[in-house]
């Protein structure tokens, strides 16, 4: 079945440590995008990539990284910059017409 | 900028009909989606409108006025388990790239 792996579903790091987000997706997609969302807030676009090896900042993107060396892959580095690291982390994926996306079933980050 | 405003919470009956508004604002505009979202759960895809009108799925329809930049989600014969949040997308191109901004979304109660 295709689909959006994201791993590990719940996380929990000591305050000043990075950790990466692990996402990967196996239908075929060109774009991947990583989201942030809050308690009872919409999805806040972090990063996203159109194509490998290339990859575009969203509206929040300080304190956090990426990369795209493959096509099915795209993790999700928190640095220990990113002031409020604790949230929902989604993952999603879509074809270049950006009619539908596909996400997976989050990570939840706690830092402590 | 881009900026998409709707409801943060609808409340309805079992059995009725609700309508959930969103209206946006942005100089690249390229089509309205929604997508649904249980607690704890990840966004799914219910619709894309880039033509002025109405789309129908089953019980849920989507419109769209591009001239008034307004949109709105239709779901009829309310079900229990349409009890979540609704957001709407924007597809943007007026920075040069092709992204999807969401909403803060709109939590949906429904009452037996």
């Amino acid at each position: 079945d295709g689909g959006i792996t994201q791993s590990p579903k719940y996380l929990f790091r000591k305050e000043g440590q990075n950790v990466t987000l692990s996402c990967e997706q196996n239908l075929n997609h060109d774009a991947m995008y990583w989201y942030r969302q809050d308690p009872g807030q919409g999805l806040r676009l972090i990063y996203y990539s159109q194509i490998v090896n290339d990859f575009q900042k969203g509206d929040i993107a300080e304190g956090y990284s990426v990369s795209r060396e493959k096509k099915e892959s795209f993790p999700l580095t928190v640095t220990s910059a990113q002031k409020n690291p604790t949230a929902f982390y989604l993952c999603a994926s879509s074809n270049r017409l950006y009619n539908e996306q596909f996400f997976g079933p989050g990570t939840r980050l706690t830092v402590l | 900028g881009q900026s998409l405003e709707q409801p943060s919470e609808v409340t309805a009956v079992e059995g009725a009909i609700v309508q959930i508004n969103c209206t946006y604002q942005t100089s690249g505009f390229y089509g309205l989606s929604w997508y649904q979202q249980h607690d704890g759960g990840a966004p799914t895809f219910l619709s894309y409108n880039a033509l002025d009108g109405l789309e129908e799925t089953g019980r849920f329809s989507s419109f769209l006025s591009r001239s008034d930049s307004y949109g709105y989600l239709l779901l009829q014969e309310l079900q229990m388990k349409d009890s979540a949040s609704y957001f709407c997308a924007v597809r943007d191109q007026s920075t040069g790239d092709d992204k999807i901004i969401f909403g803060k979304g709109t939590r949906l109660h429904i009452l037996p």
